[in-house]
């Protein structure tokens, strides 16, 4: 089972920052926290991870919370080409296999 | 980074048959992964296929049904076997390079 929550939906307007939520509050030492995204018909592209310190990248912003249960992935200027499924996922590193929850459905609108 | 290509792209089924979907890598990976989404839903684990290997399935899937072949470091195939109507779905498959986990563009399966 997938060891995240997140909120089913979510609306930013365009250029706007998206800040987007993760529960997992289960999530063991070995574990990191990827975040990967679904346009529509694709298949998901990885966006970004980390363990227990914010990463950034290129594309995002990832905040991991200290006690490690929640994190944050932020898209510093929403696009409409943003508008995506995003997936928060708990991974192990022992594995590498990843469970995908839900996810939330971001629409970026004008 | 990988390029992974799939085949067929999509394709449409009768009941009872069965369908092998191609994944094709442009680089050796130890790992690779199958992955079913069915109409409006996430992504659900199959099978982790190492080359060399049995595959290893999740709780739901068997080897009977999903029977994969890892034959070398590039390339893997899933075959949907007996398909009835609740099999259609996307079929993705993903590999491992460097703790990034890259996909296929995916396989839609229609089953009539």
């Amino acid at each position: 089972d997938a060891k995240t929550t997140q909120p089913p939906s979510m609306d930013c307007a365009e250029g706007r920052a998206a800040n987007l939520p993760c529960n997992h509050s289960t999530i063991s030492g070995n574990e990191y926290v990827y975040w990967y995204r679904q346009i529509h018909s694709q298949g998901p592209q990885y966006i970004i991870h980390g363990l227990k310190n914010n990463e950034t990248n290129e594309m995002a912003s990832l905040i991991i919370t200290e006690d490690r249960k929640s994190s944050t992935l932020i898209l510093p200027h929403a696009t409409l080409r943003d508008t995506a499924v995003y997936y928060c996922i708990v991974r192990d590193y022992n594995t590498d296999k990843l469970i995908f929850g839900t996810g939330t459905r971001l629409q970026v609108f004008p | 980074s990988a390029v992974i290509s799939q085949k067929p792209s999509r394709d449409i089924c009768q009941r009872g048959t069965s369908l092998t979907i191609q994944c094709q890598v442009d680089s050796q990976v130890t790992m690779m992964f199958w992955y079913r989404q069915q109409p409006g839903q996430s992504l659900t684990l199959i099978a982790t296929a190492n080359q060399g290997s049995e595959a290893t399935y999740e709780s739901g899937f068997v080897i009977d049904k999903f029977p994969i072949s890892r034959p070398n470091l590039t390339f893997s195939t899933l075959t949907v076997s007996n398909m009835s109507p609740e099999d259609s779905s996307i079929y993705l498959c993903s590999v491992d390079i460097y703790n990034e986990q890259f996909f296929g563009p995916g396989t839609r399966l229609t089953v009539l």
